[in-house]
């Protein structure tokens, strides 16, 4: 069975730095999906960014970027210009291609100082 | 707002009773997931139903169980209610069963039960 760690369960930011969440997975896959969900207060999941497993450029979104090191099972996320809109609680997450559930970390809370 | 929506918002009851949980999707999707999100747990997939078919199933209890009608909502049921099965409860959507279909998530339903 696959499985998502995250293994920062809290990561604190300065309005305006970068701060970089990590995630590291375990599959025997080669042809899988990984994503970033954001949850804010409000409880709501937001997908941040997308990475297909075939696709050897990292994604990018807007301040939205991944490191995806496919031999190293690592993906992680870096917020780029943290805005305070950004403190939320961020999910890794895995789906195979074959499959249809998402498989989620235990999720990084990032607080955004002003 | 992610066009998928969940009634209700907040239910509290108690032990040994009986809940649904309602979903619609987002127009034009065919899948929909049920997720459970607690503390103790984290994120976990239920089960998932494709065009009316069950399609895919987690870590659900057999006091739980779920279907799609033709009008592709979805309704949740849970039975026999425990402390344990206080959690928010999510549904998502996307357009097809498997592949690159990206999940859409409502905005939860939280049970509490007393």
């Amino acid at each position: 069975a696959q499985t998502v760690t995250q293994s920062q369960p809290e990561m604190s930011v300065q309005e305006a730095e970068t701060v970089t969440l990590s995630c590291t997975y375990d599959t025997s896959e080669s042809d899988y999906y990984l994503f970033w969900y954001k949850q804010p207060p409000s409880r709501q999941m937001i997908l941040v960014i997308r990475q297909e497993a075939y696709k050897q450029q990292n994604a990018t979104e807007n301040r939205f970027s991944v490191n995806f090191q496919k031999a190293a099972k690592s993906f992680s996320l870096k917020i780029s210009d943290s805005q305070l809109g950004d403190a939320a609680m961020y999910f890794c997450a895995y789906r195979s291609s074959l499959g249809n559930k998402l498989t989620f970390g235990g999720g990084t809370r990032v607080l955004v100082k002003p | 707002d992610s066009g998928v929506t969940q009634t209700p918002k907040h239910l509290i009851t108690a032990t040994g009773q009986r809940v649904t949980l309602r979903c619609s999707p987002r127009s034009g999707d065919l899948s929909v997931y049920w997720y459970q999100q607690s503390l103790d747990q984290g994120l976990q997939f239920l089960i998932q139903y494709y065009n009316g078919e069950e399609r895919a199933k987690g870590n659900i209890l057999e006091r739980f169980s779920a279907q799609q009608f033709p009008d592709l909502h979805s309704e949740l049921n849970l039975s026999s209610l425990e402390l344990g099965d206080s959690a928010l409860y999510f549904c998502a959507s996307s357009q097809g069963d498997r592949g690159p279909y990206e999940q859409y998530f409502g905005p939860g339903t939280r049970l509490t039960v007393t």
